[in-house]
């Protein structure tokens, strides 16, 4: 049982390369998100998945697309990085029963240079 | 708008000590104030949490007390060990009738001194 898996752990871009942040989990939950973490300012939703097939913007979407490809995986791309998009990424999978408990994956750390 | 403000920003508690991290918020339908905690390089992790129906929580070392008139919550952490050196997220989510996505505090670094 590995719980959220992500990869990279760790990724240098250029200002306008894309790429995509892979995340996945074996818990069978529903509900996924993907958060980016910066010094001071805390985990900020970029999307959520509340079940396979749907997605929906959080509070820091802009520069960012996700596909939910099935009900273990949740990707995020960035089509034109920027260097404002340097961050930890985390992925997450929510377990509503009994705790509302939002399970972490690792992080990817991306530097946009 | 920032709906769970957070402080202090950092702590640094000596070994044996209370730590105490304050939270507020600013939406009355929330309905679930959950705490993690983030070890260095590590994904953060569910803590303690607590509903608005008790003013408090327990659970070893650590307790939530809940203030619903204030709209305030805070963390204690009690005989505070080296360990316990991390950084605290409270967090604050509405559960009935929503998705429950959780509006995050900026976090709260806590150093314990040994």
């Amino acid at each position: 049982n590995a719980g959220v898996t992500q990869t990279p752990k760790f990724q240098v871009l250029k200002t306008g390369q894309s790429m995509t942040l892979q995340c996945a989990q074996d818990m069978n939950h529903n509900s996924m998100y993907w958060y980016r973490q910066d010094p001071g300012m805390g985990l900020r939703l970029i999307y959520y998945s509340a079940s396979e097939g749907t997605t929906d913007k959080g509070e820091v979407p802009n520069g960012y697309n996700v596909s939910r490809l099935n009900k273990r995986e949740f990707s995020l791309r960035l089509e034109s990085a920027a260097p404002s998009q340097t961050s930890v990424y985390f992925c997450a999978s929510l377990d509503r029963a009994p705790k509302d408990e939002q399970f972490f994956g690792p992080g990817t750390r991306l530097t946009v240079l | 708008q920032q709906q769970v403000k957070q402080s202090p920003q950092s702590l640094i508690v000596q070994k044996g000590g209370i730590s105490i991290i304050n939270c507020a918020y600013e939406n009355t339908a929330f309905d679930y104030f959950p705490w993690y905690q983030q070890f260095p390089g590590k994904g953060p992790a569910l803590l303690i949490a607590i509903r608005p129906d008790v003013s408090e929580k327990k659970e070893g070392r650590f307790t939530i007390s809940f203030n619903k008139s204030a709209k305030q919550f805070s963390l204690h952490i009690m005989d505070s060990q080296p360990g316990d050196s991390a950084t605290y997220f409270c967090a604050a989510s509405r559960r009935r009738g929503s998705q429950g996505n959780l509006i995050f505090g900026k976090g709260t670094k806590l150093s314990v001194k040994p």
